[in-house]
């Protein structure tokens, strides 16, 4: 089975700090997603990746950076955290994306998410 | 851009029931399809992928459909049971198949 770990389950900041949140996937996937999801709003992608040291932005970066060393591991970070990113944060992986020649291969699964709080 | 939708918000059932759950999407141009369901406060459970070229797929109680031309996809669950109880979300994902826009969700209540 897939399995997708995220760092923390509930995390606390306060205003201006620097947050890291982590992600890692233990299938050997290529494509790594991070989305937030708020009431109302649903899930947004953030950023995604489709390969070591590769990242596009999704459809809201501002604010945030990410970070992909290695193949399994993917990292948000939140330069100065905000109240306004106070969140739900979930992380998403498939194994093949941009050069897929099967679709069923872009299957996503997701993390247990982690509730970011900014105070 | 591409919109989904999800219709009902909310929807409550006794137990044993069968229902449908509905999913539309505005560009037909997919790459496939996906449908998860979420608990309170945890991540998202893959339920269902239908590929761009298949109408239907099943696993056990589910029964996932789609119709590109229409922009339409459908969720079946049969015989539903306390368990159900959660919210579901439809996904789609465009040309490269990469990443994928999500639907609200339908939050589904059934009761024993």
């Amino acid at each position: 089975d897939v399995k997708v770990t995220q760092s923390s389950r509930y995390l606390v900041k306060r205003t201006g700090e620097k947050v890291f949140l982590e992600c890692v996937q233990d299938m050997d996937h290529e494509n790594m997603f991070w989305y937030r999801q708020d009431p109302g709003l649903g899930l947004r992608l953030i950023y995604f990746s489709y390969d070591v040291k590769m990242k596009e932005k999704g459809d809201i970066p501002e604010g945030y950076s990410v970070s992909r060393e290695k193949k399994e591991r993917f990292s948000l970070i939140l330069e100065s955290a905000s109240t306004n990113q106070t969140s739900m944060y979930l992380c998403a992986s498939s194994l093949v994306g941009r050069w897929a020649t099967q679709s069923s291969y872009n299957e996503q699964f997701f993390g247990p998410g982690t509730r970011l709080t900014v105070l | 851009k591409q919109e989904v939708t999800q219709i009902p918000a909310a929807l409550s059932v006794p137990e044993g029931e069968n229902l449908v759950l509905n999913c539309s999407f505005t560009d037909s141009a997919i790459y496939n399809l996906q449908w998860f369901r979420q608990d309170p406060g945890k991540g998202l459970t893959s339920l269902l992928l239908i590929q761009s070229s298949q109408r239907e797929q099943t696993s056990g109680r589910l029964n996932a459909s789609l119709d590109k031309s229409s922009g339409r996809s459908t969720l079946y669950i049969a015989a539903s049971q306390p368990g159900d109880s959660a919210t579901y979300l439809c996904a789609v994902s465009g040309n490269y198949g990469q990443n994928f826009v999500f639907g609200p969700g339908t939050r589904l209540s059934v009761l024993p």
